[in-house]
């Protein structure tokens, strides 16, 4: 199985603060990388698709990239609704596998 | 606008069964490759499986830690989506989510349902 590891775990962010989440893949899966948001008690919601994809209505404080097995997520003049834990998700290769999550927290 | 609601959850003995249904709209669902994710309290996102439209073989995956307790399965003409579980544990207490794949490019899952609680516990 395809092991998705990402860092850090959690972080401390201020509105307005730009963030960056890491994922690493434990082998290539090219570009089938997804990110998702989750706030409590709700179900994820799909950000980005293949790396870099902005899913539709997702602000444009949103990015990706990477390839292979190195992705980052970035979000830029973070929102107080951003606070929120984020996965992602490989589709490279079943089973389909996801990060332990990244919690975002209010500094 | 796409919609899933789940529902079946509840309080089941270790060693019980359950059926969990999923029931969708907004989309067209005999195309749609679905998939069930699970998430353990306090814990992150688990993929359960996955079953793909008939029109692309209708076949099943599944995580291996419920691969031959769990089953997979679609009843297009009603859109509903179904996961079998059986010889529960105490490790399979979840929120269950059934979630759409977007396209058969990225596989991301695109809409989700609120959730359904599943809690094994004697």
């Amino acid at each position: 199985d395809i092991q998705m590891t990402q860092s850090p775990s959690s972080l401390s962010a201020s509105a307005g603060d730009r963030v960056t989440i890491s994922c690493r893949a434990s082998e290539s899966i090219t570009n089938y990388l997804n990110w998702y948001q989750q706030t409590p008690g709700k179900a994820p919601k799909l950000l980005i698709y293949s790396v870099s994809n902005l899913q539709s209505g997702v602000p444009s404080r949103f990015s990706g990239s990477g390839s292979g097995t190195d992705f980052i997520l970035t979000i830029n003049n973070l929102q107080p609704e951003d606070f929120a834990t984020y996965y992602c998700h490989q589709t490279y290769n079943t089973p389909r596998t996801f990060g332990q999550g990244t919690k975002v927290e209010i500094k | 606008e796409m919609q899933l609601v789940e529902s079946g959850g509840g309080l089941v003995k270790p060693g019980g069964s359950l059926r969990l249904s999923c029931a969708a709209s907004g989309l067209t669902f005999n195309y749609a490759w679905m998939n069930w994710v699970r998430q353990a309290p306090g814990k992150g996102l688990e993929w359960v499986g996955r079953i793909k439209s008939k029109g692309s073989g209708g076949t099943t995956e599944y995580t291996a830690s419920v691969k031959g307790r769990f089953s997979i399965s679609r009843d297009d003409s009603q859109k509903m989506l179904y996961l079998q579980m059986n010889s529960l544990q105490t490790e399979d207490t979840a929120v269950y989510y059934c979630a759409a794949v977007r396209d058969p490019t990225s596989f991301s899952l695109i809409s989700w349902g609120q959730g359904t609680l599943v809690t094994v516990s004697s």
